[in-house]
């Protein structure tokens, strides 16, 4: 069976600081990998989406990235964190861009 | 540019009372649209999806292009709905959420 994996599981950062955070697929191949950030109020916003290794699509300006090293590894970074980064960010994959299933999340305090 | 509009942030309803939660999107193209779960202390999860056109815990829900709706129903509200329902929207392999709407059951 397919499971989602999505690390750490809480994080507390100081501004200015770099960010990486990890979510890993396992039981399939190719999935579409998502990142959104979940903040009370807004709902889910899509951050990045990717339907293969290398090809990253963002939808919203900021400075987050992301990046797909490998088939099943879905990266979000930041090189500088900002107070406005703070939020609980979820990883998802599909399969081809059917019914999403999600991780557990990171909630990311930026202090 | 697509977008999911759930205007209610919260609703509350009480128990065996219908639920009605509603969703509007929009979208030039054929959409797909999706209901989304979160429970207490549980992952996200997906509850419906109108091309299945099921019934899943008592819940429907009829995409309506007409009214570009696709509202969530139940005739009767148990306790154990109370979570947090996200509307959702694929536009080819893109998933866009609404801002959701809590449903609280009243005992």
């Amino acid at each position: 069976s397919q499971t989602i994996h999505q690390w750490p599981a809480t994080l507390v950062q100081p501004v200015g600081s770099p960010l990486s955070l990890e979510c890993t697929v396992e039981g399939t191949s190719n999935p579409n990998l998502y990142w959104y950030r979940q903040a009370a109020g807004r709902g889910l916003q899509l951050l990045f989406y990717s339907v293969g290794i290398g090809q990253i699509s963002s939808e919203v300006p900021q400075n987050l990235s992301a990046s797909r090293p490998q088939d099943r590894q879905f990266i979000l970074s930041s090189k500088k964190l900002l107070l406005s980064d703070s939020g609980f960010y979820l990883c998802a994959w599909s399969w081809l861009g059917e019914k999403l299933f999600f991780g557990s999340g990171t909630q990311l305090s930026v202090l | 540019a697509q977008r999911v509009t759930q205007p209610e942030k919260l609703l509350s309803v009480f128990k065996g009372a219908p639920v009605e939660l509603k969703c509007n999107y929009s979208y030039s193209g054929s959409p797909e649209l999706f209901w989304y779960v979160q429970y207490s202390r549980q992952r996200l999860q997906l509850l419906l999806r109108h091309i299945s056109r099921e019934s899943i815990k008592g819940f429907t829900a009829d995409l309506n292009k007409g009214e570009t709706s696709f509202h969530l129903k139940k005739p009767f509200a148990q306790e154990e709905d109370s979570a947090m329902y996200y509307c959702a929207l694929r536009s080819d392999d893109k998933i866009i959420f609404g801002k959701g709407t809590r449903l609280h059951i009243l005992p």
